[in-house]
């Protein structure tokens, strides 16, 4: 299994640039989900999804778009990206409902600047 | 909502010291409690997480960590660090029901020294 993997590993954009951070996992995972990681503030919720067809947003969702189509891939999409989304950004997966195993699993990370 | 506070942003110890790093939450309604830790350049893995059952819960390296519901704490132990211990620790937390959101403190960086 390669768990969790997240492509690109290091970007660059200018600002109002668009892109698409790619997510996928091979775990067969219902739950989904995108944190981005600052200094100082831990880990916070961008958007979630719980299964095919189904996203909901987390705790900072402005700016990002997010959909899911197969359980496997999760991608997060910049529209416009600003020099405040300049962050690294983790992707995760987890099984959900009865008998979940509660243990989230984290890709390797996106590294993202934007000037 | 949900709130994790970790007491603080950095500890240094002495190898072969013993460590605690401090984790308090907020939640009107039962949690599950867990503690990652993040190597440097990589992603999070999970150290340890209490669901139910004994409050006392180990890892395979040696942390342990208890579930005080009174005071509303998950502070993490080892009593003797390693340099490779050298790591940024998360705690986190995800009500028992719902969308089961996980929702991370701060961190605190544990910085072991020779």
């Amino acid at each position: 299994n390669a768990g969790v993997t997240q492509t690109p590993k290091f970007q660059v954009l200018k600002t109002g640039q668009s892109m698409t951070l790619q997510c996928a996992q091979d775990m067969n995972h219902e739950y989904m989900s995108w944190y981005r990681q600052d200094p100082g503030m831990g880990l916070r919720l961008i958007h979630y999804s719980v299964g095919a067809g189904i996203t909901d947003q987390g705790e900072v969702p402005n700016g990002y778009n997010v959909s899911r189509s197969t359980t496997e891939d999760f991608p997060l999409r910049l529209l416009s990206a600003a020099p405040s989304q300049t962050s690294v950004y983790f992707c995760a997966s987890r099984s959900y409902g009865t008998g979940a195993v509660y243990e989230q699993y984290f890709g390797p990370g996106t590294r993202l600047t934007v000037t | 909502a949900q709130s994790v506070t970790q007491l603080d942003s950095q500890v240094p110890v002495f190898e072969e010291a013993p460590v605690e790093l401090r984790c308090n939450y907020s939640s009107s309604v039962s949690v599950y409690l867990f503690w990652y830790v993040q190597y440097p350049n990589q992603g999070l893995q999970l150290l340890l997480k209490y669901l139910s059952g004994s409050t006392l819960v180990e890892s395979i390296n040696g942390f342990e960590a208890e579930f005080n519901k009174s005071q509303t704490s998950f502070h993490l132990r080892k009593p003797s660090v390693h340099i490779s211990d050298t790591a940024e620790y998360f705690c986190a937390v995800s009500v028992v029901k719902g969308a089961q959101k996980l929702v991370f403190g701060q961190g605190t960086r544990l910085t072991i020294n020779p």
